[in-house]
C-alpha cells in the first residue's frame, strides 16, 4: 500500500490530453514539493516534473505538474504513443522522515 | 556527463548480506544528498535510505530499518548500501539517485543492480 494514491492506469487516443492524479497528506504533499518521474518500459525512471511544476532541461512543454492541497497532477498534451510508459509521484514525507511514491500509473496510449 | 554505476547485486540466499555500490562521476559527489531506490520485479518504485552530502543525516524506510547500513565515500565518489538479513521481498532492482532542488526529488539515476534473495 503506497502513501501516495495514483490511479492504476489510464489511457487515451493519440494526440488527446490526460491527466493522472496523485492523492497524499498534509505530511507530504501538503507540505512537501511533489516530482514526476517517468518509466519506459525497461528502463530508469526519468526526471519529468520537479518542484510541483518545473520542467528540467529537455523536457518537452507537453508535460505539466501541478498542486493544490494534498494533491497533485501531471498532465500530458499532445499525446504520442512513446508516451506510453509508466508514471510516479514522489515527494517526501515529513512524519515518516521517509521518501513516498505513488504506486504508479500505465499509461496506454490506443 | 553525469553517471551513477551500481555495481554488487546477485543472488544471495534468505538471511545472507550484499554489499551494492554506486560510483559517480560527472559532477561534484560531495556537494549531493543520495538516496537508493529499489523496484522489485513488476512492481512500482520504492525508497529505500537517504544519505546526506556529508553522511551527517542518515534516513531509512521502515522495511529496511535495522538491516540495511548507507554510507558514502565522498573522497572515492562512492555511495554504498550493506545489506543484512536479506528476506525474499528485498529482492529488486537497486538504484542510486541523485536528490537534487527539492527533498527527494531525483534527477540522476543510475542503471540499477538486481538483487535476488531466494534459497
Amino acid at each position: 500500500q503506497s502513501v501516495l494514491t495514483q490511479p492504476p492506469s489510464v489511457s487515451a487516443a493519440p494526440g488527446q490530453k490526460v491527466t493522472i492524479s496523485c492523492s497524499g497528506s498534509s505530511s507530504n504533499i501538503g507540505n512537501n514539493y511533489v516530482s514526476w518521474y517517468q518509466q519506459l518500459p525497461g528502463t530508469v525512471p526519468k526526471l519529468l516534473i520537479y518542484k510541483n511544476n518545473n520542467r528540467p532541461s529537455g523536457i518537452p512543454d507537453r508535460f505539466s505538474g501541478s498542486k493544490s492541497g494534498t494533491s497533485a497532477t501531471l498532465g500530458i498534451t499532445g499525446l504520442q504513443t512513446g508516451d506510453e510508459a509508466d508514471y510516479y509521484c514522489g515527494t517526501w514525507d515529513s512524519s515518516l522522515s521517509a521518501g513516498v511514491f505513488g504506486g504508479g500509473t500505465k499509461l496506454t496510449v490506443l | 556527463e553525469v553517471q551513477l554505476v551500481e555495481s554488487g547485486g546477485g543472488l544471495v540466499q534468505p538471511g545472507g548480506s550484499l554489499r551494492l555500490s554506486c560510483a559517480v562521476s560527472g559532477f561534484t559527489f560531495s556537494s549531493y544528498n543520495m538516496n537508493w531506490v529499489r523496484q522489485a520485479p513488476g512492481k512500482g518504485l520504492e525508497w529505500v535510505s537517504y544519505i546526506s552530502s556529508s553522511s551527517g543525516t542518515i534516513y531509512y524506510a521502515d522495511s529496511v530499518k535495522g538491516r540495511f547500513t548507507i554510507s558514502r565515500d565522498n573522497a572515492k565518489n562512492s555511495l554504498y548500501l550493506q545489506m543484512n538479513s536479506l528476506r525474499d521481498e528485498d529482492t529488486a532492482v537497486y538504484y542510486c539517485a541523485r536528490e537534487w532542488a527539492a527533498p527527494s526529488n531525483f534527477d540522476y539515476w543510475g542503471q540499477g543492480t538486481l538483487v535476488t534473495v531466494s534459497s
